[in-house]
């Protein structure tokens, strides 16, 4: 199975500051056949289900503000959120989606500072 | 708009069995893969199975084979979890979740039902 590990466990940002969380592969999720990583990040607020972020680790999803940048490729990836606003608080998690099965990290807490 | 809504959620014993349904609404059900995602109290997001449009490729978790299975009736635009075997570490919230991005199975899930809870307790 594909591990994956972020990092940090938790982050606290003051408001308008930048914050970065690190997402790791035990194993590539890069497919040389399409040249794509499979890799997305979510968002969860409490009491709601996940909300994709970005897929192919830096497409992002319709709706999801420009704030929010995913980068990365092969084991190592990032999402950052260049000016955190208020309602940004949640758990993040990224998930490979490039072999079964399809594991997520533990999840980074985003409070504000 | 794309709707899951789960249901069969609940209170049961250990050893006993339970059967998940999620029900989609406003998309070409059976173009898409299906998956079931849980998520234990507090705790993080583990995928547990997945299903393709035309259910030729199924895969679980090491932590359910053998207990939990996965199908889908196209026909009534419908994904199942059948669980035997329940153990107080099941309990979680289950979620089902699709790509309408594309129909292949390895692709992000854009949308996400609300879950349903299940409960393993004597």
């Amino acid at each position: 199975d594909i591990v994956m590990t972020q990092s940090p466990d938790s982050l606290a940002v003051s408001l308008g500051e930048r914050a970065t969380i690190n997402c790791k592969s035990s194993q590539s999720v890069l497919f040389n056949s399409d040249s794509k990583n499979y890799l997305a990040w979510f968002q969860q607020k409490p009491g709601q289900p996940p909300k994709l972020l970005f897929y192919w680790a830096s497409t992002r999803e319709s709706g999801v503000p420009g704030r929010f940048i995913a980068g990365g490729s092969g084991t190592d990836f990032t999402l950052t959120i260049s000016s955190l606003q208020v309602e940004d608080v949640a758990v993040y998690y990224c998930q490979q989606y490039f072999n079964t099965p399809f594991t997520f990290g533990q999840g980074t807490k985003l409070e504000i500072k | 708009e794309v709707r899951l809504v789960e249901s069969g959620g609940g209170l049961v014993q250990p050893g006993r069995s339970l059967r998940l349904s999620c029900a989609a609404s406003e998309f070409t059900f059976d173009d898409y893969a299906l998956h079931w995602v849980r998520q234990a109290p507090g705790k993080g997001l583990e995928w547990v199975s997945g299903i393709s449009y035309n259910s030729k490729s199924i895969a679980y978790a090491d932590s359910v084979k053998g207990r939990f299975t996965i199908s889908r009736d196209n026909a009534k635009n419908s994904l199942y979890l059948q669980m035997n075997s329940l153990r107080a570490e099941d309990t979680a919230l289950y979620y089902c979740g699709t790509s309408t991005h594309s129909s292949d199975y390895h692709d992000a899930f854009n949308v996400w039902g609300q879950g349903t809870m299940v409960t393993v307790s004597s």
